[in-house]
């Protein structure tokens, strides 16, 4: 099956500063997500993005399908960024696989 | 809208035990999900289904597991019996399941503690 790596997998920053996570998969993909866990264990979606660029207020992200990776910008990092961004990705419509997580740790 | 809703959010059973789980997706979702959650083996799709029909239960992990959606608005993931292995937090997510809604929203879990 599909395989996804999530770099790095843990990552401490100091609040106001920008990060980059990176997601790698091994297969094309028609449906590729990121997700947020907060410490409460929520998981809240933050793009749907199987290719391009969008933004979403200090959060941004790109999939280049070709080249089978996708990058997470967080900028102007605050407190409650922390927690677990998780990248999922299908290559059969809704049969989403996860990658392991990348631990953000924001700290003020 | 309320959201996915989970229910119990969290179980503490017995091994032997049968367990249920139950989950409403958001109004107008017609595809649900049933993941778990565990550190070995972090986030794990279950069983999925469209239009209240089982389409992906690859993921089920052995006979004790099964899940049912009888309407549109309802769907149980049951475990008879439960063994401490399958102590973990499970959710539930749901979407339109078509084009650029195949964005995935979660319920907020069910912590499940098998003793």
């Amino acid at each position: 099956g599909i395989q996804v790596e999530q770099s790095p997998p843990d990552l401490i920053l100091q609040e106001g500063a920008n990060s980059t996570l990176r997601c790698n998969f091994s297969d094309s993909v028609n449906n590729l997500q990121w997700f947020h866990q907060n410490p409460w264990g929520q998981l809240i979606n933050l793009f749907y993005i199987p290719s391009g660029t969008k933004q979403n207020g200090r959060l941004s992200a790109t999939t280049v399908a070709t080249e089978r990776y996708s990058l997470l910008y967080i900028s102007s990092s605050q407190t409650t960024d922390s927690g677990v961004y998780f990248c999922a990705v299908a290559s059969r419509a809704q049969k989403l696989v996860f990658g392991q997580g990348t631990r953000l740790t924001i700290n003020p | 809208d309320a959201g996915v809703i989970q229910s119990p959010r969290h179980e503490v059973t017995e091994m032997g035990q049968e367990v249920t789980l139950r989950c409403k997706p958001i109004s107008g979702h017609n595809s649900l999900f049933w993941y778990r959650q565990t550190m070995m083996r972090g986030l794990e799709l279950l069983i999925y289904f469209n239009n209240n029909v089982p389409i992906d239960d690859s993921g089920m992990p052995e006979d004790r597991f099964s899940a049912k959606m009888p309407n549109a608005s309802f769907s149980t993931l049951k475990i008879q019996p439960s063994e401490p292995r399958d102590s973990a937090v499970y959710f539930c997510a749901s979407n339109s399941g078509s084009g650029a809604s195949f964005t995935q929203y979660f319920g907020p879990g069910t912590r499940l503690t098998v003793l």
